[in-house]
């Protein structure tokens, strides 16, 4: 079974700090994506981050990037500069590529910025 | 606004109630999904339609019923609902065959069942 682990329930950061939010994951496949969502207290899943495994090149997006690590199936999201406005839960999630339209999500973590 | 509207936004409802909760895409995807967001439990797809037809079925309990009219609407129709069944739904789209994995979410529908 495709599973993603969280391993930290919540986070906190002082205001323009970096932190690292991680992520594991297990399949046997070989192609796949691996995302990092973002909900805010509206709610919204917003895409943070997208990795395609194929890709050695760790995937970055402004502030955020992230550590790939394949063969230790590892993802982790780094944020560089926090803001206040990235106080939210995230989520770590994965979709094989060419199978179905399941995309599985890890449990979160709560991110703290503090001012 | 990523394009993918829900309402309502709360829904409060009894045992023996049923309602719908509705979801709007504005983004001209052809695939949408309703999903379940629990307390401290990672998100559990439901249901997927792609290209109007239903291709996934989550062993989902016949309490919750989808309905996809088109590529624009999708609804989940509840009836005798349990308390256990409270969560947050999040109805989601993306584009089959082009970017698929990249899926935009609605703000969901908070459901509280009494």
């Amino acid at each position: 079974a495709q599973t993603v682990t969280q391993s930290q329930p919540e986070m906190s950061v002082q205001e323009a700090e970096t932190v690292t939010l991680s992520c594991t994951y297990d399949t046997s496949e070989s192609d796949y994506y691996l995302f990092w969502y973002k909900q805010p207290p509206s709610r919204q899943m917003i895409l943070v981050i997208r990795q395609e495994a194929y890709k050695q090149q760790n995937a970055t997006e402004n502030r955020f990037s992230v550590n790939f690590q394949k063969a230790a199936k590892s993802f982790s999201l780094k944020i560089s500069d926090s803001q206040l406005g990235d106080a939210a839960m995230y989520f770590c999630a994965y979709i094989t590529q060419g199978g179905s339209e399941k995309l599985v999500f890890g449990k979160g973590t709560k991110l703290t910025v503090n001012p | 606004e990523t394009g993918v509207t829900q309402t309502p936004r709360h829904l409060v409802m009894g045992m023996t109630n049923k309602k719908s909760l509705k979801c709007e895409q504005h983004l001209g995807h052809n695939a949408m999904y309703w999903y379940k967001q629990s307390a401290k439990k990672p998100l559990e797809l439901m249901f997927v339609y792609s290209l109007e037809e239903r291709v996934e079925n989550n062993s989902v309990p016949s309490r919750f019923s989808p309905e996809c009219p088109n590529s624009s609407h999708l609804f989940l129709h509840l009836h005798t609902l349990q308390p256990e069944d409270s969560a947050l739904y999040l109805c989601a789209s993306s584009q089959v065959l082009q970017g698929r994995e990249k899926l935009f979410f609605g703000s969901g529908t908070q459901l509280s069942v009494l």
